[in-house]
């Protein structure tokens, strides 16, 4: 069976410092995968999504970026953080029927 | 993208049926209607999705009307660990970077 995990669960930040966070997805090749943020008591933003190795589409222009160096592997980066980055960040992959199964998401909190 | 709307919060007791209305009146031919739920602090997990009529699985089931402008999630008796949010997601069945997770229904469930 497909699994997908993310790390690390919570993640305290100062402003300005550098972020990266890892998804990776097991038990299906080549999925179709999914960066969201989630603020507190709001619906999902969607960030970035990856077809394939190398293949990132951005969603919403902003300073963070994605990276897809392996089929299973989604990295979101940032260099410099800023306070409006806090959030719930969650990583999925999307099934036959494109409907999307997530992880256990990442809070990050930036101070 | 078909726009979805939602009531912001429903409350129910434990045994009772509910039914969660989604309004999507400008539906595409090639729309589907997907539902999520979500816990707090996890990410959102996929329940059912459908074109039209009538899906069921051992979750929930799905009524779709012929018009394709509404459609509801209906839980049979619900118990306390049903309290999430539920989201209804309207988009063409070609990859979910299409689609978008709004508010969604915040539910209750009261003992």
């Amino acid at each position: 069976s497909q699994t997908i995990h993310q790390w690390p669960a919570t993640l305290v930040q100062p402003v300005g410092s550098p972020l990266s966070l890892e998804c990776t997805v097991e038990g299906t090749s080549n999925p179709n995968l999914y960066w969201y943020r989630q603020a507190a008591g709001r619906g999902l933003q969607l960030l970035f999504y990856s077809v394939g190795i190398g293949q990132i589409s951005s969603e919403v222009p902003q300073n963070l970026s994605a990276s897809r160096p392996q089929d299973r592997q989604f990295i979101l980066s940032s260099k410099k953080l800023l306070l409006s980055d806090s959030g719930f960040y969650l990583c999925a992959w999307e099934g036959e029927i494109y409907e999307q199964y997530f992880g256990p998401g990442t809070r990050l909190t930036v101070t | 993208l078909a726009k979805t709307t939602q009531p912001i919060s429903m409350d129910s007791y434990e045994g009772q049926e509910v039914n969660i209305t989604c309004s999507h009146n400008n539906i595409a031919t090639n729309d589907y209607i997907t539902w999520y739920q979500q816990f707090p602090s996890q990410g959102p997990r996929f329940i059912i999705q459908g074109y039209k009529t009538k899906v069921t699985n051992e979750v929930a089931s799905l009524f779709i009307p012929a018009d394709r402008k509404s459609s509801t999630l209906s839980l049979p008796r619900v118990s306390l660990s049903d309290t999430a949010v539920y989201y209804c997601l309207v988009g063409p069945n070609t990859g979910g970077f299409k689609t978008i997770f709004g508010a969604g229904t915040r539910l209750f469930v009261k003992a």
